[in-house]
């Protein structure tokens, strides 16, 4: 089975500071691991993936993840947080090409002026 | 660029109802997942279609069953709904072999 946790369900940083969301992950298997991002009543965008190969992904938006095996840790972080990064944030773990996602609880972002 | 295509957005519905949620995945993608997000829960996977046929099966109520047409758009029919079936419902599709799944924008259940 495979599953992710998320620590902490709100996180609230200040404009122009680091974003730093977590997530561990628990898998049988290499896993592939996922961020997306929700804004309200809205769908669900890929920020970045982890399938194979370099561990530490880009993704949009100047968000980036590391993949730590070691910590079995996929953290994703952003250098200066934007008011427009407010949102609902999703880390989602795979067995891989083709299977259905597992979903964290999620963590909602809030950025103060 | 072609997005995942899904309608109704809103449907409000009476108990014991029954509702059919439509999807249009992005052209040549040959697999559609369905999921069940709650008010404030995260995304549950319902079922998945990989070139017409079953390929998965997640938190699937038996009231509720789903398939994928010759020309790929999926169907989920929901029967008997309850007040517990009110939830944002997504379909996402991906490529043949494809590592990510693209989200349509959900349809809003109301069950009243």
């Amino acid at each position: 089975a495979q599953s992710v946790t998320q620590l902490g369900s709100h996180v609230s940083v200040s404009e122009g500071a680091l974003v730093l969301l977590r997530c561990n992950y628990s898998s049988s298997v290499p896993p592939y691991l996922f961020w997306y991002v929700q804004y309200p009543n809205q769908g669900l965008q890929l920020l970045l993936k982890y399938t194979t190969g370099a561990t530490l992904v880009k993704g949009i938006n100047g968000f980036e993840a590391e993949f730590k095996k070691s910590e079995t840790s996929f953290h994703l972080t952003k250098p200066s947080a934007h008011m427009s990064d407010a949102a609902e944030y999703f880390c989602a773990v795979s067995l891989g090409s083709g299977y259905a996602l597992n979903f964290g609880k999620g963590t909602s972002l809030l950025v103060t002026p | 660029a072609a997005g995942v295509i899904q309608s109704p957005r809103h449907l409000i519905k009476e108990k014991r109802e029954t509702a059919t949620l439509k999807c249009y995945p992005i052209p040549r993608h040959d697999t559609v997942y369905w999921y069940q997000q709650g008010p404030g829960q995260d995304p549950q996977f319902l079922i998945s279609f990989y070139e017409k046929m079953q390929s998965d099966k997640g938190s699937i109520p038996d009231r509720f069953s789903a398939q994928q047409f010759s020309d790929y758009h999926s169907e989920l029919n929901m029967s008997s709904l309850e007040l517990g079936d009110s939830a944002l419902y997504f379909c996402a599709s991906s490529f043949p072999r494809g590592t990510e799944a693209f989200f349509g924008q959900g349809t809003r259940l109301t069950v009243v």
